[in-house]
């Protein structure tokens, strides 16, 4: 079983909002990923979890605060977003975070910020 | 600078036709490569992979054969379907510990009945 999940699989929300996207994978990874794609454009990297700790933040605002209760989970909260953080939000999990390792996305939650 | 280059798209072919997706690399150590696809409205899923030189990754009818020598990663498939419409994304982890992914532009790939 390969599989990530992502809930919500859509959200709207205002820019005064607050909400959480949730993500979740039971293949016993200790490495998990938060992406952000804009429409035709590649995925840029977020943030990284290893063994539950934050390890990388590619330098993202603070209303974006990631979350990882425990091993299977990661959770990204939002809060007074902006319009164009609207994008397509990929949660990915690895086994460890090294080398030769392949990441496995879930199918992502779009999100408008209206 | 870029860690991968990946040829520029939107590719259109007829059904049967064969396939090339081009994909250069920039690295230290030994990367391992990746071939990610994305169909419409979905998340990326791993197509295939290669993680040492002169491996040949395949899956689906779609074949990339890791040449260190051309730093190169080309995506290749004999008779593509309708069904292979979608983006195709090759990427490495540039030798990184970290397990950080670096992704090509992605290619847009049409097929037509």
């Amino acid at each position: 079983d390969t599989e990530v999940t992502q809930t919500p699989k859509h959200l709207v929300m205002g820019m005064t909002n607050k909400k959480s996207l949730k993500c979740e994978q039971h293949m016993g990874h200790r490495a998990m990923y938060w992406y952000k794609q804009k429409a035709k454009k590649p995925p840029e990297l977020m943030f990284v979890y290893s063994y539950e700790k934050l390890s990388i933040n590619e330098s993202v605002p603070s209303r974006f605060s990631p979350e990882c209760p425990n091993s299977s989970l990661l959770n990204l909260h939002l809060h007074a977003l902006q319009p164009e953080d609207s994008a397509l939000y990929l949660c990915a999990s690895s086994q460890k975070g090294g080398l030769q390792e392949t990441q496995y996305f879930g199918p992502g939650t779009r999100l408008l910020v209206l | 600078g870029n860690s991968v280059t990946q040829m520029e798209g939107p590719v259109t072919l007829s059904e049967e036709a064969f396939l090339t997706i081009n994909c250069t690399y920039t690295a230290t150590g030994y990367p391992s490569l990746f071939w990610y696809v994305q169909y419409p409205g979905e998340g990326l899923q791993l197509l295939l992979k290669a993680t040492k030189a002169d491996d040949k990754g395949s899956n689906k009818g779609f074949e990339a054969t890791y040449r260190k020598e051309t730093t190169s990663f080309h995506l290749e498939k004999g008779s593509v379907q309708v069904s292979d419409s979608a983006v195709y994304f090759c990427a490495t982890n540039r030798g990184s510990t970290l397990g950080r992914l670096y992704f090509g532009r992605g290619t847009q790939l049409t097929v037509w009945p």
